[in-house]
């Protein structure tokens, strides 16, 4: 199992410029989010989603834009970056459990990609 | 908002001693607590994922406790080791429909 792949590992952008950042996982987890961390921040929720076609904001929503077409993807858009976006991003995906009986609801995380706006 | 608190955000402790560190929650409607072990340069790790009140879990040198009727966890590490050296987080989970929600973690240094 690949788990949770994010890419690109690596980008740099100019200030205005878009792009996108795919999250993809195998695990047909219901849960998916995008963090970003910054020095003495600790993990910020950016956007998540509950499920195929939901989508919701977390406690930095603010440049963001995301979309959860497939369940196994969850994209992260940047329409016009900022400087203040320069940061590392995680995905991560997790199962929530319906009965009860599966206690595994752990998150998983990607490989974070390292964002530099300039 | 549901607010999961750490403390304390930073700690350096000499090689071989041993130490523990705090995650407080919201008591009422408790699903799951998770521990999780961050290294620099790395994506965060599940430790431990915990769902009843009085429930302690190890793993080599390191334990937790659970606490869920006064909302605490307790995460201890014993004869602290260089390997140790990492960021801790703890997420609540407050409801089997809901979202993870992390704490700001402890950065714990081990001193050689």
């Amino acid at each position: 199992n690949a788990g949770v792949t994010q890419t690109p590992k690596f980008r740099v952008l100019k200030t205005g410029q878009s792009m996108t950042l795919l999250c993809a996982q195998d695990m047909n987890h219901e849960y998916m989010y995008w963090y970003r961390q910054d020095p003495g921040m600790g993990l910020r929720l950016i956007h998540y989603s509950v499920g195929e076609g939901t989508t919701a904001k977390g406690e930095v929503p603010d440049g963001y834009n995301v979309s959860r077409l497939k369940k196994q993807n969850f994209l992260l858009g940047l329409e016009s970056a900022a400087p203040s976006q320069t940061s590392v991003y995680f995905c991560a995906s997790s199962s929530q459990p319906s009965t009860g009986e599966n206690m595994n609801t752990e998150a998983f995380f990607g490989q974070g990609t390292r964002l530099t706006v300039v | 908002i549901l607010n999961v608190e750490q403390s304390p955000q930073s700690l350096h402790v000499q090689e071989g001693d041993s130490t523990n560190f705090t995650c407080s929650f919201p008591s009422s409607n408790f699903y799951a607590l998770h521990w999780y072990r961050w290294e620099t340069a790395k994506s965060p790790e599940a430790l431990f994922v915990m769902t009843l009140n009085g429930d302690e879990k190890k793993k080599g040198r390191i334990s937790a406790t659970l606490n869920t009727k006064e909302g605490y966890s307790y995460l201890y590490i014993k004869g602290s080791q260089p390997e140790d050296s990492a960021t801790y987080l703890c997420a609540f989970l407050g409801n089997r429909d809901d979202k993870i929600i992390f704490g700001k973690g402890t950065r714990l240094h081990i001193l050689p």
